[in-house]
């Protein structure tokens, strides 16, 4: 299956700074089948990023994806602290699905 | 708009079937892929497998002999069944629908349920 790796697990940043999320495939992601969702505390995940760099209806234009094959990115450009939150990529090019352990991004 | 709602018993006894039901409203089951996923308490998240509204099927290699997914139609429900529980099955399980290729947000999980917990515990 695919691992994915991201990093780093924990980013401290103040509202109005940038943040970037990285995620690691153990190998290649297929068609760019890689998404990225946003957990708050007690609440289900919410689709922000599909097909790698497509964001989902209703996702701020803040928020935007990038990468390709074994890299990717999620980059907030100016954090409002609604933000604050854990992220996860996930792959759905090869099954299993499979989702990264999450990068938490605290208020610093 | 769709939206999803998880239920089923909160708590399990070990070695029994964790049973739990996701009932869809403002939409169709049909032409979508419907599939649950979990996440243990404090952890991250874990697809358990998914459903053609017509019968394909893909589950999860490591829970694979322990399974089921079922649609029906009829009452606008997909149901997940989790035999011979332990207490590493204790989790928030959410439902999700997956768009087939060529919809919008095609093959991703584009709509969750709120989620509910299982506890598996004597």
């Amino acid at each position: 299956e695919i691992v994915l790796t991201q990093s780093p697990a924990t980013l401290s940043l103040s509202p109005g700074e940038r943040a970037t999320l990285s995620c690691r495939a153990s190998e290649s992601v297929r068609s760019r089948y890689l998404a990225w969702f946003q957990q708050r505390p007690g609440q289900a995940p919410r689709l922000l990023i599909y097909g790698a760099s497509n964001r989902a209806t209703g996702i701020p234009d803040r928020f935007s994806g990038s990468g390709s094959g074994t890299d990717f990115t999620l980059t907030i450009s100016r954090l409002e602290p609604e933000d604050f939150a854990v992220y996860y990529c996930q792959q759905y090019g090869t099954s299993p699905r499979t989702f990264g352990q999450g990068t938490k991004v605290e208020i610093k | 708009q769709v939206q999803l709602l998880e239920s089923g018993p909160g708590l399990v006894k070990p070695s029994e079937t964790l049973s739990l039901t996701c009932t869809v409203s403002g939409g169709s089951l049909t032409g979508y892929y419907w599939s649950w996923i979990r996440q243990p308490p404090g952890k991250g998240l874990e697809w358990v497998g998914y459903m053609y509204y017509s019968g394909d099927i893909n589950y999860t290699p490591s829970l694979k002999s322990r399974v089921t997914i079922s649609v029906d139609t009829s009452k606008n429900q997909f149901s997940l069944k989790l035999s011979s529980v332990t207490a590493a099955d204790t989790a928030v399980y959410y439902c999700a629908r997956i768009p087939r290729l060529g919809q919008p947000r095609e093959l991703t999980f584009d709509i969750w349920g709120q989620g509910t917990m299982v506890t598996v515990s004597s």
